[in-house]
Order: C-alpha cells, then structure tokens, then sequence
C-alpha cells in the first residue's frame, strides 16, 4: 500500500459544529503532516508529529486540534471554525523527517458557513 | 519547446512540445528538492526530487536540474501531453521536516 488517504473528500460544518478529518498511511511512514491550501496557493505547513509525538505546530489556532493514535492515524478535530478556514486540508507523510520525500493523500475540501 | 527563464505562474505549451517549468529557492543550506504535480480536486503528488550533491536527475519524461550557485530549480517535461495539465510545485528542505513551497506553475497543454 502506498497512498495517503483521507476522508471526507467534503465537508461543510457551520461555525458551531465540531468535527474530525481523517487520514491513514500504511506504508509504515513514522512522519506524519496536516497542510492547509487555500486556491491557487501553495499547502501551507500546520503540524508535524514524529513518532506519534506532535514535533511542530506551526501557530496554528486552537479551534484546530490533531491528535495521532497511533503510526498510521493521524486526525484534525475542527471546533468554532471561521469562514476564512474553508480550504483544502492535506494530509502527508514520510518514511521519517529528515529530509524525506512527504507523500500527500487527496485532501478533504472544507467549507465553513 | 516552451520555457521561461524567470518563474512564470503560467505556462501555455503545444501538445508534443518539450515545456520546462523553473523556481529559484531561497535557502542556501537547503540540501533536497522536490516537484510536485497537483491535478484539480487532488493532492500534490510526487514527481522527481534531487539533492544537493547532484545537478541533473532524469526520470520517465522528466528531467531536473539543480544550479546550486544561482539557487535555481528547473522541471523539463518531454513530449508533454494533455495529462501533464496541471499546478506545478517546486519544493526545498530548509529544515527537517518543513517543505517550503514555491508559488506554483499552472501548465495548460494545448491540443
């Protein structure tokens, strides 16, 4: 197995709801990453975990909250979200973090009303 | 074929042309790069990568190239094809595990 996948493909949330984007890789990949991409944007980096461990947050507000279960999980708990949040949420992961290629599954496109 | 010499957010090529895509990174002690392609609706999806004791690397149809002096990056495509429509991404390693994206190269191919 060699993908990244990610579910919901779609999500529309009102700005009161609470809900989970999630992402699996069985490649036995111990790096993991959430991305966020607005159109015609490049991803923009928002948390790394390495070996289960949240090793980068990138100043990211707390209304968004990853948490990893275990080697092949990752998830993003979503609560109070802003409209502006609508974007592209990507999920990626590496064999480790040093320098290593990042495979992206398809992302879950989001929508905030 | 198409090139630009300076990064270009667009890049419009004849189907069969060679097309050649080029980013300028910022960080000199970044020592591994990567091309990414992303389809509407999909994720980037891995096409070639190099690292920084190298300057040419080929792959199926496509060809980076590293000039490390002027920090710059380039993507040839070869007998570009209707399925090479797409954003393309280049992408260095300043740090471990961060990715630092350039702006892309939206890439029609004209049939």
């Amino acid at each position: 197995d060699t993908e990244v996948t990610q579910t919901p493909k779609h999500l529309v949330m009102g700005m009161t709801n609470k809900k989970s984007l999630k992402c699996e890789q069985h490649m036995g990949h111990r790096a993991m990453y959430w991305y966020k991409q607005k159109a015609k944007k490049p991803p923009e980096l928002m948390f790394v975990y390495s070996y289960e461990k949240l090793s980068i947050n990138e100043s990211v507000p707390s209304r968004f909250s990853p948490e990893c279960p275990n080697s092949s999980l990752l998830n993003l708990h979503l609560h109070a979200l802003q409209p502006e949040d609508s974007a592209l949420y990507l999920c990626a992961s590496s064999p480790d973090g040093e320098t290593d290629t990042q495979y992206f599954g398809p992302g879950t496109r989001l929508t905030v009303l | 074929g198409e090139s630009v010499g300076l990064h270009l957010p667009t890049l419009s090529v004849q189907e069969g042309d060679n097309s050649i895509i080029n980013c300028a990174y910022s960080n000199s002690a970044s020592d591994y790069f990567i091309w990414y392609k992303q389809e509407s609706g999909k994720g980037p999806q891995f096409i070639i990568d190099i690292r920084s004791n190298m300057d040419k690397r080929q792959g199926q149809r496509v060809t980076v190239l590293l000039n490390k002096t002027v920090k710059h990056l380039s993507l040839q495509i070869a007998a570009t094809q209707p399925g090479d429509s797409a954003v393309y991404f280049c992408a260095e390693t300043p740090n471990d595990y961060k990715l630092s994206f350039g702006a892309g190269t939206t890439v029609t191919v004209r049939a």
